[in-house]
Order: C-alpha cells, then structure tokens, then sequence
C-alpha cells in the first residue's frame, strides 16, 4: 500500500492475554520504529529495526514485550501478559533509513485496551 | 541527552489570526527538529523540517516554523489560522546517535470561528 499499514486498528484483551499487533512498512523502507502513545502524551518509543536486526530496544519497558521483522518488511510487536498499564495506542513508522534528515511516515495506530 | 519541551498544553486562537505553537530543545551537536500533527483518530503527519539553512522553515498547509540558535526553540507559526487546524501538535528532535524521534508532550490547537 501506499502508506504505513497497522492491524487490528482496536484491540480489546482481558489482563493476562497475549496481544500481537502489526505493520507493514511502506515499501522499500528500511527503518522501522514502534511507538506507543497514552492518553495526553507525546509518542514514547518503544523500538527501532533497521533491517531484520533490532538497532535500538532501549525504549521497550520490560521483558513482557518483545518485536520481530523476520525478513525486513513487516514486524510485530508481542505482548505478553498484558497489564492494564498497557493500554495505548501503540504506533509505527517507517522511513528510509541511514537517512537522519528524513521523516518518518506514521500509521494509524492500533490502540489496545487491557480490561 | 536530547528532548524538547512544549511549555503549552493547549492553545486557543480565532480564526484568521496569526497562530503560534512553541518548542524549545536540548540537543548536543546541530539539532534536526521537525513537526508533526495529529487530527483525531488519524496518525501523525509530518509538517516540517529543520536540518540547516534558512532559518524560517515552511511546510504543509500553510504553516512554517522558525529555528533560533540563541533561544534554542523552534516555534510553529502560520499567518491565518482555520478551524480545520484545530488538531494536536508534537514538536520532535532526531537523536543522531540512536536514528530515533524524541517528541515533546504534544499541544492541542484549538481555532475558534
């Protein structure tokens, strides 16, 4: 597609569920960042792929979340355990990447609820 | 490290008045700063750049935004504001160490007919 694809677009789990959200990049982007969003507040990253490889996880909170990019395009971030603290929107976006004046192209987001 | 900061949480104008948005930054080294909106239910759009060069920086929808060095900030700006402008800001830098965009707390435009 044209721009940056996120699936499901809503999420609904109950606290202890496994969630798995994902995104397919635009083509040809090489960088992939995950964000996620709360209520009220600016973007919170979360992890950067370049490639198939994780550059930077720095910004995922504990062990309960995890992200994959097996083969450079899409990529999904794993949740386990969900907590109610959880809940956000969790945002991705792509970008050419190796490029530091580029921006990044954002989808719309897959917002997870954890009753 | 590097962040920015958005000291308004919301922002009220008329329409048709001049609208400002403020960010000031903290960066080691040349800051590349950029704008970004978010209309409700929508992700966030990219508006503007500053990488180098001129320091009044113009981008989509009529709006541009001024790099100063001396104050370290980089206000959001447009002429005439609309009633469709209405949406929330994030100002952000890029961390030239890690590749990623550090975005500030976001303010909320709201313009009034």
């Amino acid at each position: 597609g044209a721009g940056v694809s996120q699936t499901p677009s809503n999420k609904v789990t109950e606290k202890g569920k496994y969630v798995e959200l994902r995104c397919d990049p635009i083509s040809g982007h090489t960088a992939l960042y995950w964000y996620r969003q709360s209520l009220g507040q600016g973007p919170e990253f979360l992890i950067y792929f370049q490639g198939t490889g994780a550059a930077d996880d720095s910004g995922l909170p504990n062990d309960r979340f995890f992200a994959v990019r097996p083969e450079g395009s899409v990529s999904t971030l794993k949740i386990q355990r969900t907590e109610r603290g959880d809940s956000a929107v969790y945002l991705c976006a792509s970008s050419l990447g190796g490029d530091w004046t580029g921006e990044l192209f954002f989808g719309e987001g897959s917002r997870l609820t954890v009753l | 490290a590097q962040s920015v900061a958005q000291p308004e949480d919301q922002v009220n104008v008329a329409e048709g008045n001049p609208l400002t948005v403020k960010c000031t930054y903290s960066v080691s080294g040349n800051p590349y700063l950029f704008w970004y909106v978010q209309y409700p239910n929508r992700g966030l759009q990219f508006l503007l750049k500053y990488i180098t060069g001129d320091n009044l920086v113009k981008g989509s929808y009529g709006f541009e935004a001024e790099f100063n060095k001396s104050q370290t900030s980089f206000h959001l700006k447009k002429p005439s504001a609309l009633v469709s402008d209405s949406a929330l800001y994030f100002c952000a830098v890029r961390d030239m160490v890690t590749d990623k965009l550090i975005f500030g707390t976001g303010t909320r435009l709201q313009v009034f007919p």
